[in-house]
């Protein structure tokens, strides 16, 4: 898991302030992934990107999230208006050029909302 | 949508084998099956991947049968820090949003 960074680790918001979760892949990696766990719960697929394209974004509620990944720095998920039901750990994962390439998850960034 | 079905949980002894199988009838034929392991506070980990027959790597052993409806994941000799939730993935980058994890299956490995 070590090749995927992701930052902050825990994030603490209080209800309407935006939480911003950023991810570097793994080095040579192009295509990233955004994946949400509430507890006890499995992952919940929320975005697919490649450098400044979204690719695939099904799975992203269709207000107050966001994700980009720009040609240069890392990806940010960012959740503008935080509320409670937003709390849970959001993972990001990167693949390699294959379509079966498989993923290459962070360590999650915890997000609290008080 | 790549639906996959695990058992819940699962309970072992040190030194078993243990085999946990995930249906997943509705199968592409692009789809590839790819096993991931994840401990607490922990991003998931990749264990291995297939796409048909009998794959087989350092850690584990995967099993598809000719339909490909399902798989079998197979740990040789579990030792108490398998104890983690295993999670069975079906689908390719072109179907990401349609590839669902399930609630995975917790494997406890007691001495």
């Amino acid at each position: 898991n070590a090749g995927v960074m992701q930052n902050p680790r825990h994030l603490v918001r209080r209800r309407g302030q935006e939480a911003r979760l950023r991810c570097s892949p793994m080095k040579g990696h192009s295509h990233v992934y955004w994946y949400r766990q509430l507890p006890e719960e499995g992952l919940k697929f929320m975005v697919y990107l490649q450098k400044e394209n979204i690719i695939d974004e099904s799975g992203m509620p269709k207000e107050r999230f966001s994700a980009e990944f720009p040609k240069e720095g890392p990806s940010i998920l960012r959740i503008q208006q935080v509320v409670r039901g937003d709390s849970a750990a959001y993972f990001c994962a990167s693949s390699g050029q294959l379509d079966n390439s498989p993923l290459h998850f962070g360590n999650g960034t915890r997000l609290t909302v008080t | 949508l790549a639906k996959t079905t695990q058992p819940i949980s699962m309970d072992s002894y040190e030194g078993q084998e243990v085999n946990i199988t995930c249906s997943h009838n509705n199968i592409a034929t692009n789809d590839y099956i790819t096993w991931y392991q994840q401990f607490p506070s922990q991003g998931p980990r990749f264990i291995i991947q297939g796409y048909k027959t009998k794959v087989t790597n350092e850690v584990a052993s995967l099993f598809i049968p000719a339909d490909r409806k399902s798989s079998t994941l197979s740990l040789p000799r579990v030792s108490l820090s398998d104890t983690a939730v295993y999670y069975c993935l079906v689908g390719d980058r072109a179907n990401a949003g349609k590839s669902t994890f399930g609630d995975g299956t917790t494997l406890t490995v007691k001495p």
